[in-house]
């Protein structure tokens, strides 16, 4: 089976604390997604990269930061976290154009303090 | 992007056919209809996919509209373990075809 592993599934970080979230596919997959999800606003897209050190803004990318250094890796940044971005994340990899292909992981959940 | 309405929420008697409709009014002629779900905790997981025809896997069916301005999918026989958020996706043609845009979806509780 495809797994796409986030490194914590649980994080408690401080305001202003620089935050990194690690996600790893073992599949060999091109496109790698970052989205959050809140309580009444669905999941929303963060960054996605379509190849190694390639990135693009998805719908909110404000306050944060993406790497992509290897294939099979893609890590989130918060350059200084706030209140406001205590949310899930979830982490994503599909192969190509291949929207059934979605594999995401089980979510970190940040609580900023 | 061609958007989608769904119901915020409906409920299923367990063992009975669960109907999730979603509305995709705007969709173009090269659009695929796409559901995911999500189980409490866990991450998306996709269920099935279509653009004009019926489709049925092992999970669901799809039903689409001969306009395909809606479709409905269907789960057969709801068990306790289909209660889940249920998203309708239309996947956007062209630049950025790989990217998926979730809405609210509709909370499925399949009751005892």
């Amino acid at each position: 089976d495809v797994k796409v592993t986030q490194s914590s599934r649980y994080l408690v970080k401080r305001t202003g604390e620089k935050v990194f979230l690690e996600c790893v596919q073992d599949m060999d997959h091109e496109n790698m997604f970052w989205y959050r999800q809140d309580p009444g606003l669905g999941l929303r897209l963060i960054y996605f990269s379509y190849d190694v050190k390639m990135k693009e803004k998805g719908d909110i990318p404000e306050g944060y930061s993406v790497s992509r250094e290897k294939k099979e890796r893609f890590s989130l940044i918060l350059e200084s976290a706030s209140t406001n971005q205590t949310s899930m994340y979830l982490c994503a990899s599909t192969q190509g154009a291949v929207a059934y292909g979605y594999t995401f992981g089980s979510g970190t959940r940040l609580t900023v303090v | 992007d061609a958007k989608t309405t769904q119901p915020p929420s409906m409920d299923c008697a367990e063992g009975r056919a669960a109907n999730l409709p979603c509305n995709h009014s705007t969709i173009s002629g090269n659009e695929y209809v796409y559901w995911y779900r999500q189980i409490h905790s866990q991450g998306p997981q996709y269920i099935i996919h279509g653009l004009k025809n019926n489709e049925t896997n092992e999970m669901a069916s799809l039903i689409i509209t001969e306009d395909r301005k809606s479709s409905t999918l269907i789960l057969p026989h709801a068990t306790l373990r289909d209660t889940a958020v249920y998203y309708c996706i239309v996947r956007p043609s062209g630049a950025g075809s790989y990217q998926l845009t979730f809405g609210k979806g509709t909370k499925l509780s399949v009751i005892p």
